[in-house]
């Protein structure tokens, strides 16, 4: 069974440029989460998306927004980015069932913004 | 204070050493608790899930939760160096939209030396 996929694996940006990740979760699974991780603040949650509807939204500013298609694959966007934005941005599907919440996680895709 | 705090090590033991790793939390409406394991440059890897209070157990490895002291734990039998990676746990209130939020300690990194 294949796990959750990223795409791409590694992205350099500049200042100001917008961005598209993308993930798709393991097959069956209809929620999909994402988080951005770095070393100051480790693992924080941004969005999930389950049925195309964001369901849970973490504290992050309008510039990080993210979308999920009808084969539960989903893309998250950046606009407008900055040096700070620089991390490692990783999904998590689940199969989102009653009370279920083990979630498995991608590789990442690694953003530089320079 | 965070909601959950993890003392991020580094942590180095011998091989065949017996390691505890710890987290405590703040927030009592926690009921989903997760160990991970993330190597460099890697996601996390999901190791143990555990619902509510009481022990778990799989091969080597050994979580306990006591939510009346919100304090989990993930033991290590017979470490390798194999093992060597950062551990994170997270938890989750696993209630209807909160289930895809995980809320993650920064992880400590373990080095076990042969």
């Amino acid at each position: 069974k294949a796990g959750v996929t990223q795409t791409p694996r590694y992205l350099i940006k500049t200042r100001g440029q917008q961005v598209t990740l993308s993930c798709s979760p393991i097959s069956g699974h209809r929620s999909v989460s994402w988080y951005q991780q770095t070393p100051g603040q480790g693992l924080q949650f941004l969005f999930e998306y389950f049925s195309e509807t964001q369901r849970n939204k973490g504290n992050f500013p309008g510039r990080f927004s993210g979308r999920q298609f009808s084969n539960s694959r989903s893309e998250m966007n950046v606009s407008t980015l900055e040096l700070g934005d620089s991390a490692l941005y990783l999904c998590a599907s689940r199969t989102a069932g009653r009370g279920d919440t083990e979630a498995f996680f991608g590789q990442g895709t690694r953003l530089t913004v320079v | 204070q965070k909601e959950v705090e993890q003392d991020p090590g580094p942590l180095s033991v011998p091989e065949g050493a017996i390691v505890s790793l710890n987290c405590t939390y703040s927030n009592s409406a926690f009921q989903y608790f997760m160990w991970y394991r993330q190597y460099s440059r890697k996601g996390p890897e999901l190791l143990m899930y555990t619902y509510s209070s009481g022990n778990k157990e799989d091969g080597r490895f050994t979580a306990q939760v006591d939510k009346s002291s919100k304090y989990i734990s993930l033991f290590i039998r017979d470490s390798q160096p194999s093992d060597s990676a950062t551990y994170l746990c997270a938890m989750s209130e696993g209630n209807g939209g909160s289930q895809g939020n995980l809320i993650f300690g920064k992880g400590t990194k373990l080095s076990v030396k042969p």
